[in-house]
């Protein structure tokens, strides 16, 4: 069965602090894909990045960046001094190429006070 | 931002009534997805179809039907709504071009509904 953790509920930074959101699946297909999406309080989501299992390398867009761990299952995210426009609901998701079907985790609210 | 209109934006209605939501899209994409968001749950796929009239279950289907007459809309309706529905709906739709089945998912702005 498949499985996406977000272990952290919720999380408050200090604006320019550091911050990572943890992600760790679990999956028995050897292709899969693993998504970020983010949540701001207006409620729509916006997609911020799709890796699928054969890059391992990691990846930076400005002040985001993803660390993608085979060996621990983990696709994590941390956002380079925060901003409060950052504040929002993160999830992460995975797919096991069966066309789009995404399964979520639970979310991590993250608050960035200024 | 992808075309996509969700309607209605939020709906109240009453233990054991129909209820009918839309996701109208204008970008062709052959996907389209049902999901509900919950607290503590994160997002869950109800249905989904890959094509006019093709549609499938997803994880959370029970209590729900779905049907795509045409490619820019996709319906899902609650035969008999009940408190447990109460959620937010999103539609989403995504674009396999060239064989890749993981295209991202483009997401409505969502409909709040309260079964009362």
């Amino acid at each position: 069965a498949q499985k996406v953790t977000q272990a952290q509920t919720e999380i408050s930074v200090v604006e320019k602090e550091d911050v990572t959101l943890d992600c760790v699946y679990e999956t028995r297909d050897t292709t899969y894909y693993l998504f970020w999406y983010k949540q701001p309080p207006s409620g729509e989501l916006v997609f911020l990045i799709r890796r699928n299992s054969f890059d391992e390398q990691n990846e930076i867009s400005g002040r985001y960046s993803w660390n993608f761990q085979k060996s621990t299952s983990s696709f994590n995210f941390t956002i380079t001094a925060s901003q409060v426009v950052d504040s929002a609901v993160y999830f992460c998701a995975l797919s096991n190429n069966q066309g789009g079907k995404l399964i979520f985790g639970q979310g991590t609210e993250l608050s960035v006070k200024p | 931002d992808a075309g996509i209109t969700q309607s209605p934006r939020h709906k109240v209605t009453e233990t054991g009534t129909p209820v009918t939501l839309r996701c109208h899209q204008t970008e062709n994409h052959r996907y389209m997805y049902w999901y509900r968001q919950d607290p503590g749950h994160g997002l869950r796929l109800i249905h989904y179809s890959y094509g006019v009239k093709d549609t499938d279950k997803g994880e959370v289907s029970d209590g729900y039907s779905v049907s795509r007459s045409k490619t820019e809309d996709f319906l899902l309706t609650l035969e008999s709504a009940t408190s447990s529905q109460t959620s937010v709906y999103f539609c989403a739709i995504s674009d396999p071009r060239g064989g890749a089945t993981n295209e991202k998912l483009f997401f409505g702005s969502g409909t709040q509904l309260s079964v009362l």
